[in-house]
């Protein structure tokens, strides 16, 4: 069984420019997460979508959005990029009937913004 | 407020031999779940361990425990039988009602030949 794919795995941006990545759920999972990782910040919640309906959002500013498509794929979207936003982009599903909430990551987008 | 706290920023463990890592949690919610996860160099989190909030019986997959203390809202995670292939950071991390986890700052072990 695939796991997480997130594209692409490096980029490089300069500020004022906007990125989108993408992430393909294991199959068969129909919720996504996004997570940011700074070595400042840690691990942070950007939000998570079911069924193409973004359920939770975390505290980040409307800059950072996302969608989903019927297929369950996500991808997120960052505009107007500062060089604050240069992080590691963590992508992860889950079975929402799986008793625990066990999130599966994929290996990440590592986002440099000069 | 802080959710999970891991006050280890570093480890080191002689191969073969056992490691304890910390965690403490702060909910107040009743019902949570509280997670384990590993992370390489390469980025990938990886899961390792699971403990529900009502499981009465602390959580153990392979060399991995989790020594679950309820009452004074830790999670503990021992690493028995330390391999160098251990080597990478650590995260505890907290799933309350809405699903999403909340990380601690992470724990990296080194194992040493």
């Amino acid at each position: 069984k695939a796991g997480v794919t997130q594209t692409p795995r490096y980029l490089i941006k300069t500020r004022g420019q906007q990125v989108t990545l993408s992430c393909s759920p294991i199959s068969g999972h129909r919720s996504v997460s996004w997570y940011q990782q700074t070595p400042g910040q840690g691990l942070q919640f950007l939000f998570e979508y079911f069924s193409e309906t973004q359920r939770n959002k975390g505290n980040f500013p409307g800059r950072f959005s996302g969608r989903q498509f019927s297929n369950s794929r996500s991808e997120m979207n960052v505009s107007t990029l500062e060089l604050g936003d240069s992080a590691l982009y963590l992508c992860a599903s889950r079975q929402p009937t799986a008793n625990t909430g066990e999130l599966f990551f994929g290996e990440g987008s590592r986002l440099t913004v000069l | 407020a802080q959710k999970i706290t891991q006050t280890q920023p570093g480890m080191f463990v002689q191969e073969k031999e056992a490691v304890t890592l910390d965690c403490t949690y702060d909910t107040s919610d009743q019902s949570y779940g509280l997670f384990w996860y590993k992370q390489p160099s390469s980025g990938e989190m990886i899961f390792l361990i699971y403990q529900g909030s009502y499981d009465e019986q602390n959580a153990t997959e392979g060399r991995y425990s989790l020594n679950f203390q309820k009452a004074r809202k830790s999670a503990n995670l021992v690493i028995s039988a330390s391999q160098l292939g251990d080597s990478a950071m650590y995260f505890c991390a907290m799933r309350e009602d809405d699903y999403k986890l909340s990380f601690g700052a992470g724990t990296t072990v080194t194992v040493r030949a």
